[in-house]
């Protein structure tokens, strides 16, 4: 079983470049979520899709966009990228609100701009 | 707003030791609790849940237990071994909410 597939895995940028990290579930899943990973900081949610056709900032919305592009995929994209958005990503997905709220990861983007 | 604060870390143990992971949240309503683990270079996994207050969670010879008077959700194993080293997040989910939040995460170390 695949579960929530995430690309690339490793990625270095340069500040100012431009890049999008995949994901797709496999679930059936309705919500999807990214997060990012930071030191001491937990996990931090920058967007979410609470169902196909719908997107919402999360607590760290600032310097990316999302797409859903359909049920199983949400890519998300750094514009322009910043040494700040060094960190690890996370992909997440659940059914939805009106369940145990259980989330499922991909392994995670290790993501360094320099 | 909603918010959950764990113990710090690192946690060092030797093997078969007692282990709690303090957990405590602030929410309004009647939020699901969590706690997620996470082994090296992946992504994390759910360990247990509890929906319901006086719930207790299991798994893996891990217990938590939902006490709402306390606003408080520990961690619990009897007896940890090596492959239990990782990082443990405790979480919590609004009731018919979207979004879930976490603790910072309290890394466990077990020595053999």
């Amino acid at each position: 079983n695949a579960g929530v597939t995430q690309t690339p895995k490793f990625q270095v940028l340069k500040t100012g470049q431009s890049m999008t990290l995949q994901c797709a579930q496999d679930m059936n899943h309705n919500s999807m979520y990214w997060y990012r990973q930071d030191p001491g900081m937990g996990l931090r949610l920058i967007y979410y899709s609470a169902s196909e056709g719908t997107t919402d900032k999360g607590e760290v919305p600032n310097g990316y966009n999302v797409s859903r592009l359909n049920k199983r995929e949400f890519s998300l994209r750094l514009e322009s990228a910043a040494p700040s958005q060094t960190s690890v990503y996370f992909c997440a997905s659940s059914e939805g609100a009106f369940n145990t709220g259980e989330l499922f990861f991909g392994e995670g983007s290790r993501l360094t701009v320099l | 707003g909603n918010s959950v604060t764990q113990m710090e870390g690192p946690v060092t143990l030797s093997e078969e030791a007692f282990l709690t992971i303090n957990c405590t949240y602030t929410a309004t309503g009647y939020p699901s609790l969590f706690w997620y683990v996470q082994y090296p270079g992946e992504g994390l996994q759910l360990l247990l849940k509890a929906t319901k207050a006086d719930d207790k969670g299991s798994n893996k010879g891990f217990e938590a237990t939902y006490r709402k008077e306390t606003t408080s959700f520990h961690l619990e194993k009897g007896s940890v071994q090596v492959s239990d080293s990782a990082v443990y997040f405790c979480a919590l989910r609004r009731a018919g909410g979207f979004k879930t939040i976490f603790g910072a995460g309290t890394r466990l170390f077990v020595k053999a």
